[in-house]
């Protein structure tokens, strides 16, 4: 069975700093993984689909990753912002013909400035 | 285009009251879905539907029912609210050949 873990509950950095968030699955057969930003008592916003044949995505200053032998994704930020304060959620899609997305818990972001 | 909307924002039942919670979109997207979002658990696949008149279960359909009539609502019926189904709950759709799920606002709903 599919599981999607976010380690990471919440974290604080200062702004202008690069910072890393992690995925993890536990079956590497994917078709798909997304990271979803969620505004506080907002719906989710789609930020970068990286496909199983893929190893990156990039938009602007957001770029993930892929690494299905490992299990693993991460989202980078660089030169964060205070209003990339959010919670960051990844989710996988473990195969083409299923409507299924099986989504980590997230990890809640706060940007000081 | 509003995207996805929902309503109500929030709300408060009692145990063993009915309700709906109601999605629509004006996206003209065939797939739409149900889920619900607890502290600790992620987001769990309720109902979903892949056009008109098709609907099918996610992960966690029990005590739920659905239908789709048109394109563009998705209602989720609780037939007798129990405690365990207080949570926030977020309609999402999408195109069949799209990827990208647009999410609506939520409904916060509690239920004593």
């Amino acid at each position: 069975k599919q599981e999607v873990t976010q380690i990471l509950a919440a974290l604080s950095v200062p702004e202008g700093e690069n910072l890393v968030l992690n995925c993890s699955f536990t079956d590497s057969a994917i078709y798909n993984l997304q990271w979803f930003r969620q505004d506080p008592g907002k719906g989710l916003t789609s930020l970068l689909l990286i496909q199983s044949s893929q190893r990156e995505q990039t938009s602007g200053r957001l770029n993930a990753s892929l690494d299905k032998s490992s299990g693993r994704s991460t989202l980078y930020i660089a030169a964060s912002q205070p209003g990339d304060s959010a919670t960051y959620l990844c989710a996988v899609r473990p195969q083409r013909g299923t409507y299924k997305y099986i989504f980590g818990t997230g990890t809640r972001l706060k940007v000081l400035a | 285009n509003a995207g996805v909307t929902q309503t109500p924002k929030f709300q408060v039942l009692k145990t063993g009251q009915s309700m709906t919670l109601q999605c629509a979109q004006d996206m003209n997207h065939e797939y739409m879905s149900w889920y619900r979002q607890d502290p600790g658990m992620g987001l769990r696949l309720i109902h979903y539907s892949v056009g008109a008149g098709i609907t099918d279960q996610g992960e966690v359909p029990n005590g739920y029912n659905v239908s789709r009539s048109t394109t563009e609502d998705f209602p989720l019926r609780l037939l007798s609210a129990a405690p365990s189904q207080t949570s926030v709950y977020f309609c999402a759709s999408r195109l069949p050949s799209g990827e990208t799920q647009y999410f609506g606002p939520g409904t916060r709903l509690l239920v004593l």
